[in-house]
């Protein structure tokens, strides 16, 4: 079966510090990868999606950067925090080439002080 | 461009009552589908729907797809405690296959 893992499950970073964020999925193959963001109170902000190794979408600009250096491995990083990047961010999966279901990580808690 | 707008934001019920919660689009749907996120969680995938004038049921929730396929709804029968959360319709976000478009949802509470 497939599984997907987020870490951590919370953090606590100071303004102006680095930030990396990492989803990795087991049980399949070329999966659509996407990073999303919930601001407290909020609905879901699809930051990034991949359909395959290096290949990387912004839906919207910001000091966030996003890779799939292997075929099940996504990474969310920045070089410096805002306190706007405070949220829940959320790591899914898809089976490429379909519309059906996104599966979700178990998020990352993200407070910028 | 597309425009999705899901209502009302907010509902709270007394257990036993019913509960819906609407998702109107401005053009027509391909598909929708439905998630829930319970209270400190993530997303799970509910139902999808294909076809004009659509309904499908799991236990106490019907969800309908508009025959114009613009709109789409999710009713809850006599809600219980275990159904609070929030209720997100999810239509296809532009062209690229596998991308969504989420609101803010419907937050659901239930009063004991």
């Amino acid at each position: 079966s497939q599984t997907i893992h987020q870490w951590p499950a919370t953090l606590v970073q100071p303004v102006g510090s680095p930030l990396s964020l990492e989803c990795t999925v087991e049980g399949t193959s070329n999966p659509n990868l996407y990073w999303y963001r919930q601001a407290a109170g909020r609905g879901l902000q699809l930051l990034f999606y991949s359909v395959g190794i290096g290949q990387i979408s912004s839906e919207v600009p910001q000091n966030l950067s996003a890779s799939r250096p292997q075929d099940r491995q996504f990474i969310l990083s920045s070089k410096k925090l805002l306190l706007s990047d405070s949220g829940f961010y959320l790591c899914a999966w898809s089976v490429s080439g379909g519309a059906i279901e996104q599966f979700f990580g178990p998020g990352t808690r993200l407070t910028v002080l | 461009g597309q425009q999705v707008m899901q209502i009302p934001q907010y509902q709270h019920v007394q257990e036993g009552e019913d509960f819906t919660t609407y998702c109107n689009s401005s053009t027509t749907l391909s598909n929708i589908q439905w998630y829930k996120q319970r209270p400190g969680g993530h997303p799970v995938f509910l139902i999808q729907l294909v076809k004009s004038g659509e309904v499908k049921k799991q236990k106490r929730l019907t969800f309908q797809f508009g025959e114009a396929k613009k709109n789409s709804s999710l009713h809850i029968t006599a809600t219980q405690t275990t159904d609070v959360g929030t209720y997100f319709c999810a239509p296809p976000r532009g062209s690229t296959l596998g991308r969504l478009y989420f609101g803010r949802g419907t937050q659901l509470t239930v009063w004991p």
